[in-house]
């Protein structure tokens, strides 16, 4: 069975540019997270998607969108990119919605600068 | 504000040793801990501890879950180098969201 894939590995954006990024989760996984990873800051919850609906999210601003198709695979977004944004980006999926004690699969990430 | 603290940030340690990686946390209605262990980019799953199962062993690895102190060990014995790697633990609680700590690098020396 495939794990979750993410593209693409590595982007080198400017700012103000925006970025989208991708997430196809495990076959038959239902439930897609996205975190953010700095050093020293450790993993930030980002957003949480089931079903196509947003069923929780972190305290990122506004610029931060996501969303989740009819297949389950997930987009995110980054508008008016800003140096801090810089950071190794992971999508996690799951049976089900986290609360079950549902454990998540994570993807190899997404490497962001912005220069 | 749900809140999870590893100890220590980093350590050092040789081909043999053992080692006690801690987790302490502040969790509205404690649900689950997982550890994860991340050597490159993917964090890979290694125990999840709930009320109803408070140990976890596999190999040289185990984890224990104290719910009075509020916190986890991940104890491995034997280390060796390809142990080296950041160790992540994580509280799922009333939010449904997992809260992450900040990791403990490890570095396992030949």
């Amino acid at each position: 069975k495939a794990g979750v894939t993410q593209t693409p590995r590595y982007l080198i954006k400017t700012r103000g540019q925006q970025v989208t990024l991708s997430c196809s989760p495990i076959s038959g996984h239902r439930s897609v997270s996205w975190y953010q990873q700095t050093p020293g800051q450790g993993l930030q919850f980002l957003f949480e998607y089931f079903s196509e609906t947003q069923r929780n999210k972190g305290n990122f601003p506004g610029r931060f969108s996501g969303r989740q198709f009819s297949n389950s695979r997930s987009e995110m977004n980054v508008s008016t990119l800003e140096l801090g944004d810089s950071a190794l980006y992971l999508c996690a999926s799951s049976l089900a919605v986290r609360g079950s004690g549902e454990k998540l699969f994570f993807g190899s990430g997404t490497q962001l600068s912005v220069l | 504000e749900d809140k999870v603290v590893q100890s220590p940030l980093s350590l050092v340690v040789h081909e043999g040793d053992t080692v006690t990686l801690n987790c302490s946390y502040e969790v509205t209605n404690f649900r689950s801990l997982l550890w994860y262990k991340q050597e490159k980019k993917a964090p890979t799953f290694l125990f999840m501890l709930t009320s109803s199962g408070i140990e976890k062993k596999s190999g040289r690895l185990s984890s224990i879950l104290d719910k009075k102190e509020l916190s986890s060990i991940l104890n491995i014995t034997a280390t060796q180098t390809g142990d080296s790697a950041i160790y992540l633990c994580a509280v799922g609680g009333a939010t449904n969201k997992l809260i992450f700590g900040t990791g403990t690098l490890l570095a396992v020396q030949p």
